[in-house]
């Protein structure tokens, strides 16, 4: 199985600044990966799939790089609505996996 | 527009099973396969496996084989995920998730259910 490691597994940060999350895959899984975006109570809802394509409707403040095995989600410029807990996902095999999330929250 | 609406919350004694239905609407059922997709409480998500609507082939996570059946009802558009001899350990939210196809022809998930959740508790 691949295992998807995150980083950090918290962040406190202000609404306004730039954040990035990391996620390294145990091997290569080329750019199919995905990120999630989970509220409490909620279902995730995808912001990021093959690594960098941004989900319709999801604003551009998101954005994804990498490939391979080391990948990242940048927030440009946090908003409130922005605090929640974030999730990258390979799909390149099964059985599907997910890193253990970052949970972003105020500082 | 594409809506999964899934069965509502169920307490079980451990040693029992449940079954959790997920009735698909707003596009051709037989066209995606469904995932299902488990979260403990307070935890992070775990796969648990899928289904081709459209032949009924499944593929199970090994953690789950032996212990979970996924099957689908073509006429009402519904699948359904049933998880035996429970224990606390599976108190979760479940949640069906159907997946979309990047440029491509790869399936990632998109749309989800609003979960389940299921209470294993003596």
């Amino acid at each position: 199985d691949i295992q998807m490691t995150q980083s950090p597994s918290s962040l406190s940060a202000s609404v306004g600044d730039r954040v990035t999350i990391t996620c390294r895959a145990s091997q290569g899984i080329s750019s199919w990966l995905v990120w999630y975006q989970q509220k409490p109570e909620k279902a995730p809802k995808s912001l990021i799939y093959a690594a960098s394509t941004l989900q319709s409707g999801v604003p551009s403040r998101f954005s994804g790089s990498g490939s391979g095995t080391d990948f990242s989600l940048t927030i440009s410029s946090l908003q409130p609505e922005d605090f929640a807990t974030y999730y990258c996902q390979q799909y390149n095999s099964y059985p599907r996996t997910f890193g253990q999330g970052t949970k972003l929250e105020i500082k | 527009q594409v809506q999964l609406v899934q069965s509502g919350a169920e307490v079980k004694k451990p040693g029992a099973s449940v079954k959790v239905s997920c009735k698909a609407s707003g596009y051709i059922f037989t066209s995606y396969y469904m995932h299902w997709v488990r979260q403990a409480p307070g935890q992070g998500l775990e796969w648990m496996g899928v289904i081709n609507p459209s032949g009924g082939s499944t593929s199970y996570a090994q953690k789950f084989q032996g212990r979970v059946t996924m099957t689908r009802d073509t006429s009402t558009s519904t699948v359904y995920m049933e998880l035996s001899s429970l224990r606390s350990e599976d108190t979760a939210v479940y949640y069906c998730v159907r997946g979309s196809y990047d440029s491509s022809g790869r399936e990632y998930f998109q749309h989800w259910g609003q979960g389940t959740l299921v209470t294993v508790s003596s």
